[in-house]
Parts: C-alpha cells; sequence; structure tokens
C-alpha cells in the first residue's frame, strides 16, 4: 500500500521569502513522487518529478524537492516566493500495487503568499 | 498539440438525473483515471482503467460507472445514486508501463441543484 501526507494545510509567506511544503509518503516499493500545483478551477500541472536518478530535483518556475529515503520524506521548497506561487499544491506518490501503478496524492497545500 | 481534454467545463443537473463527463487523450497512452476533488480533501480515484474494455474501482466508486470502448475515451457517468455529486472531476492520463508522471484535463465542475 502506499498513502502521502502533507504536513500543512495552508501555508502563509511573505513574497521574497522562502517556501517549505512538507510531504511524507509510505511504499512498499520504491516509489516515484511528483509535486502539482492546481490554479483555481484548474487542472493539475507538474512541478517536478523524482523517479530514481538524483535526489535533489528541480523543477519549473524556481522549485525544488529533496528525495529523502531516511526520513521518507518529500519536500518542496523555493527560495524566494512570488505572489503568482499563490496555488493549491499537491504531493503524489505512484508505485507498484498489485500489478498497477496507481497515483495517490496528498490533501493538498494552500500556499497563500502576502505582498 | 498532445494533450488531455475535458467537457463540459461546467455542468448543472437536476438533481436524480444521470450525466456523464467527457474525458478524450491524443498521447497514446494506456491507462486512465478519473478523481473526484472536494475542499480540503485532496483527490481521490473513482475509477481506473489500464487497457481498453477492462476498467476497475477506485476508493470512491459507488454512484458513478465507467466505460473504456476506445484507448482514447473514458467517459463517467454520474449516476442518481450518487448521493453528494457536486464537486470537481479530474481526469487524467499516463504510460501504464511504467512509474511515469500523469497527465490532467482541465477539470470539469458538476453542480447538482
Amino acid at each position: 500500500a502506499q498513502s502521502v501526507t502533507q504536513l500543512d494545510s495552508h501555508v502563509s509567506v511573505s513574497e521574497g521569502t522562502p517556501v517549505l511544503l512538507r510531504c511524507n509518503y509510505s511504499s512498499s516499493y520504491s516509489p516515484s513522487l511528483f509535486w502539482y500545483v492546481q490554479h483555481p478551477n484548474k487542472g493539475l500541472q507538474l512541478l517536478l518529478k523524482y523517479t530514481s536518478a538524483a535526489t535533489l530535483v528541480k523543477g519549473i518556475n524556481g522549485f525544488e524537492a529533496e528525495f529523502k529515503k531516511s526520513e521518507t520524506s518529500f519536500h518542496l521548497t523555493k527560495p524566494s516566493a512570488h505572489m503568482s506561487d499563490a496555488a493549491e499544491y499537491f504531493c503524489v506518490v505512484i508505485s507498484r500495487s498489485g500489478g498497477s501503478y496507481i497515483p495517490t496524492f496528498g490533501r493538498g497545500t494552500s500556499l497563500i503568499v502576502h505582498p | 498539440d498532445g494533450g488531455i481534454t475535458q467537457s463540459p467545463k461546467y455542468l448543472f443537473r437536476k438533481e436524480g438525473q444521470n450525466v456523464t463527463l467527457s474525458c478524450e487523450q491524443n498521447l497514446n497512452h494506456d491507462a486512465m483515471y478519473w478523481y473526484r476533488q472536494d475542499p480540503g480533501q485532496g483527490l481521490r480515484l473513482i475509477y481506473y482503467s489500464q487497457i481498453v474494455n477492462d476498467f476497475q474501482k477506485g476508493d470512491i466508486a459507488e454512484g458513478y460507472s465507467v466505460s473504456r470502448e476506445k484507448k482514447e475515451s473514458f467517459p463517467l457517468t454520474v449516476t442518481s445514486a450518487q448521493k453528494n455529486p457536486t464537486a470537481f472531476y479530474l481526469c487524467a492520463s499516463r504510460d501504464s508501463r511504467s512509474n511515469t508522471e500523469a497527465f490532467f484535463g482541465q477539470g470539469t465542475r458538476l453542480t447538482v441543484v
């Protein structure tokens, strides 16, 4: 079985300050991990992915995430928040489950950026 | 352009009516998924299909039905048995042979009155 826990339902930062969105996972097999962003009433856009290559992954819009197997974590960071980063963020794990690969989502973290 | 298309974007239905949401992809993906999104609950899996003419129930399949007659298409029917159908519905597709990412449509917001 696999699961994802996003530790914060809301994160509030000021523009120009660092962003940290936390994600922990559990998986019976070597997982692939993803972060997606969703703006209101839109679909999900892939920010970055980890698929067993480098543990520090760089994505679009200045975001990056580090896969830490010992901590079962895949936290998303950005050095300096921009107003346009305000959105919902989802951490996703995909690993093999009964012969299938099923994406499992965290509950999401709403990022609020103050001017 | 390759992609995944959901239609319509907004849908209103009266209580007790069945309604079908469309999802089409031209990415040549064999796996397709339907998720339901409610505030604060993330995305919950309704149904998925790994191959044409085959599909599996997800975590919240009750009150929903699907078909997969063509690789490109995976329509979702919300039946009158679904107790609380008002939600945002997202369709996704991916290459099922590996652990690659899923691609999402823009979603359909269903409101039942």
